[in-house]
């Protein structure tokens, strides 16, 4: 069975950072793409980005280019998600999700979400 | 960047069919996919690449994607549809892009 936990979200004051984790069981975690997706309180979901499956590729929203980083340890089957220079708009519930196939593009879609983590950014 | 546009709100009978709209500049050249999220719980996906379901998902659930609009179709609706329901696509420009969300209420 496919899980993903993530782990990390909390208080925070704006301005700060914060790193967010994602541990997957259940399949071959090497040979998916990974993305995070939000959702802030009352709102729709927003893509916030995501990797191939060996890292080398990276993809970011335009709202958090430049302040957040992805990265994954294929020996531990996890997923992280730094986030820096965090502001009041960064305020949501941070899902992980599995990307169907080893990268992004036409065919990919999150076919497994975690349950989410939430995080709070104060000013 | 890309963008892809739902109404706010779609009511149906139970037991009728509700549709629910994805537009979006030449849509249908592209892959569209559905998400369902019910209130509290994360999304879980219900159609891919237009009008395939994965498995546990029901026939009732179904997709068309043609134009500028795609749409998802729920046959003889049930009170456990009532979620929000979201489209999304790959852009070249923006990646992933999901639409504004679809709050489904069965009557």
């Amino acid at each position: 069975e496919v899980q993903l936990l993530e782990s990390g979200g909390g208080l925070i004051q704006s301005g700060g950072s914060l790193r967010l984790s994602c541990a997957a069981s259940g399949f071959a975690f090497n040979r998916n793409a990974m993305s995070w997706v939000r959702q802030a309180p009352g709102k729709g979901l927003e893509w916030v980005s995501g990797l191939n499956y060996n890292g080398d590729t990276t993809y970011y929203a335009d709202s958090v280019k430049g302040r957040f980083i992805v990265s994954r340890d294929n020996s531990k089957d996890t997923v992280s998600l730094r986030m820096n220079s965090l502001r009041v708009e960064d305020t949501a519930v941070y899902y992980c999700a599995r990307v169907s196939g080893v990268a992004g593009g036409s065919y990919a879609v999150f076919d497994y979400w975690g349950q989410g983590t939430l995080v709070a950014v104060s000013s | 960047s890309y963008e892809l546009t739902q109404p706010l709100s779609v009511s149906v009978a139970m037991g009728q069919t509700a549709r629910i709209t994805c537009g979006g500049n030449n849509i249908g050249s592209k892959n569209v996919h559905w998400y369902q999220q019910r209130p509290g719980q994360a999304p879980v996906l219900v159609i891919y690449r237009d009008t395939s379901r994965p498995s546990g998902i029901p026939e009732r659930f179904s997709g068309s994607n043609s134009g500028n609009t795609a749409t998802l179709t729920i046959y003889r609706a049930q009170a456990g549809d009532e979620a929000d329901y979201y489209c999304q696509v790959w852009d070249s420009s923006t990646p992933w892009v999901f639409g504004g969300g679809t709050k489904l209420t069965v009557l």
